[in-house]
Parts: C-alpha cells; structure tokens; sequence
C-alpha cells in the first residue's frame, strides 16, 4: 500500500545533541510537511517542500531544520534539541492539484524525548 | 484570517449513542474542510473532507459530516459510538490554493461501555 513512513516511532537524544527523523513516502506527492504536535495539542506547521522549494513557517525556531534529497525522502534536523522540543512530530505529504492541494495524508509520527 | 472552533475538548458517549462533534469555522472563501481522527501515539487519519461537491459527506468507520455554510458549520456525527472510537477528533481547514491546514484545538471522544 503507499503510504508515508516514518523512523523511527521513537527516538531519545539527550539535551543538544543534534537529532535527525526521517520520512518516506511512497505516494510520489510533490508536497511534504513537518508537523510538531505537543501532548493535547493540536499539529502545528514547521514547514513544507513544494518540490524543491523549502517555506518555512514565521514562527519556526532555527533550532529546526529540514532536507529533502529527493521526492520519496525528508528529514527534520533538530540541530541542539531542548526539552521544550519533546514532542510528536508528524511528516504528512500531499499532492497539488488544478485549483489547490489534496488531502494531506500523515505518517504514524516520531515520538521525541529529551534528556 | 481563517480559523476553526471545536466546542468541547472532551465529549462523553455511552457504546451504541449518538456521536456529535461540533465544528465552527470562518473562512472569506469557500473552504475545504477535514476531520481527522488520532489514536494514541499514532499519526492522523484521514476520516472524511467536503470539497464542495455534496453538503454531506460519508466517510470511514460510519461518520459523516455535513457541510452548513448559513451556520459555518461542519459537525461530525456517527449514528453508534464504538469503543473502539475513542480518540482525539480534529477539524481543520484550507482556503483554495493554500497548502496550509488550520486545525482546531481537538476534541477527545470517550466511549463507556
């Protein structure tokens, strides 16, 4: 089944010490985004490649970057993660259309603590 | 600016009563609307999405959502809750081109047996 993939499920890194999730996909979507989602929160935007082209939200912190080498593959480079920084965080694709985007489909998330 | 308003953080049902989870947006155009559904320490999942061509929308698991443009409204509903439906429900929205999903706050569903 295509679907977005995401490792690991679960990752401990210790306060600043850089940490890299990755995600896969094999829908071929144009379009990837990374989603941080804090406990009972609702997902809130890093940022998202359209192709090539990275956009970053405003209010993303520089602590977090991103890399997609290529359409199936992204990654979420936390460069010093702090312990506000544990969290869920969700890669979700989606496919441009005439008009506007399709649905965004997500993995099952990265679950990250800090030490 | 848009955005999404879901009343109840937490919504309580017995196994076999009605499920409704309300959602309110505001949007200067006509949106497309979501609901996803999040089990615990799972991504979400796509339960349905209205993008203009029927005011009600069937989608997985027997929900469905009805698109009310006079009330900016679109509120899900399932005729029997299920245990398994327990979950965080989110609504969300995106304006045409726009690649940026708002969601609202979520709200959790609890099912008793």
């Amino acid at each position: 089944d295509a679907m977005v993939i995401q490792n690991p499920r679960y990752q401990v890194t210790q306060f600043g010490k850089p940490v890299t999730l990755s995600c896969s996909q094999t829908l071929n979507h144009n379009v990837m985004y990374w989603y941080q989602q804090k406990s009972s929160q609702a997902p809130k935007l890093l940022f998202h490649y359209y192709d090539k082209d990275f956009n970053n939200e405003a209010d993303t912190p520089d602590n977090f970057q991103s890399r997609r080498p290529n359409t199936s593959f992204c990654f979420l480079d936390i460069r010093s993660p702090g312990l506000g920084d544990a969290a869920m965080y969700l890669c979700a694709t989606s496919r441009e259309i005439q008009g506007g985007q399709e649905t965004q489909y997500f993995g099952p998330g990265t679950r990250l603590l800090v030490l | 600016a848009q955005s999404v308003t879901q009343l109840g953080s937490h919504v309580s049902v017995s196994e076999g009563a009605l499920v409704l989870l309300r959602c309110n947006y505001s949007s200067s155009v006509p949106p497309y609307l979501f609901w996803y559904v999040q089990y615990p320490n799972q991504g979400l999942q796509l339960l349905l999405k209205y993008t203009s061509a029927a005011t009600l929308v069937k989608g997985i698991n027997g929900f469905e959502a009805e698109f009310k443009k006079s009330e900016t409204s679109f509120h899900l509903t399932k005729p029997s809750a299920h245990m398994s439906d327990a979950a965080e429900y989110f609504c969300a929205v995106t304006e045409g081109s726009s690649y940026k999903l708002i969601f609202g706050s979520g709200t959790r569903l609890l099912v008793r047996p």
